[in-house]
């Protein structure tokens, strides 16, 4: 499968733990985008990579939200000391750069926090 | 920042008949406009997509006229069957900037 790929695809946890999630763009996918979906609702825009550098951080993303991508290939979104708020699909997007606008979706980690 | 708004947010149609979606943007600068389909428990899957110097784009049953003046795009699918049934989202993006998604609209085809 050449697509964006995610991991874990389902994640439960109690509140107060630490949980990271990686994704897996599409190989030659330069930007990385980190989305997050609730219920009925559309993604919501969290933060997105160039290559290794982190270029935007929507200002709605806490503190406890931190997101990497050191090699510019895959990237990780770690959140910590969850909160039931957070439980959503979390969603990661990659496309080809500044060109091409397309962003191709994976599958996304579906977190719920107990 | 920009807002994204889409109605309705849900539509019933019959097989065969046409489903229209419209959504409007806030900032003038958006130069990017998608649509994407999501299925129950799976990924946004790009469907159409249409740049501001385009005013229609068509791609068989679907397409996608956009009115920059009035700052909205629509997507047309026309003879709607079972398996168009799904949400749909619109969303808008400047070059270097985020994407905005609508809320969505959740098309259901009646057979």
């Amino acid at each position: 499968d050449t697509g964006v790929s995610q991991n874990p695809r389902h994640k439960i946890t109690k509140r107060g733990q630490n949980v990271t999630f990686r994704c897996d763009p599409i190989s030659e996918h330069n930007r990385l985008y980190w989305y997050r979906q609730t219920l009925g609702q559309g993604p919501e825009f969290l933060t997105y990579f160039q290559n290794e550098a982190q270029l935007e951080k929507s200002r709605l993303l806490s503190d406890r939200f931190s997101a990497e991508r050191p090699k510019g290939s895959f990237s990780t979104l770690e959140i910590q000391r969850t909160e039931q708020g957070d439980s959503a699909m979390y969603l990661c997007a990659s496309s080809l750069g500044r060109v091409t606008l397309e962003q191709f979706f994976g599958p996304g980690t579906r977190l719920t926090v107990l | 920042g920009e807002n994204v708004e889409q109605h309705p947010s849900t539509l019933s149609v019959q097989e065969g008949d046409s489903a229209v979606i419209k959504c409007t943007y806030s900032d003038s600068a958006s130069n990017y406009f998608p649509w994407y389909k999501q299925e129950l428990g799976k990924r946004p899957q790009l469907i159409i997509d249409i740049r501001s110097n385009v005013g229609e784009k068509k791609d068989q049953r679907i397409a996608v006229t956009l009115n920059k003046t009035a700052k909205h795009f629509s997507l047309h699918i026309t003879e709607t069957q079972p398996e168009d049934s799904a949400v749909y989202f619109c969303a808008a993006k400047q070059n270097n900037n985020d994407m905005r998604f609508g809320a969505g609209t959740r098309l259901t085809v009646k057979p």
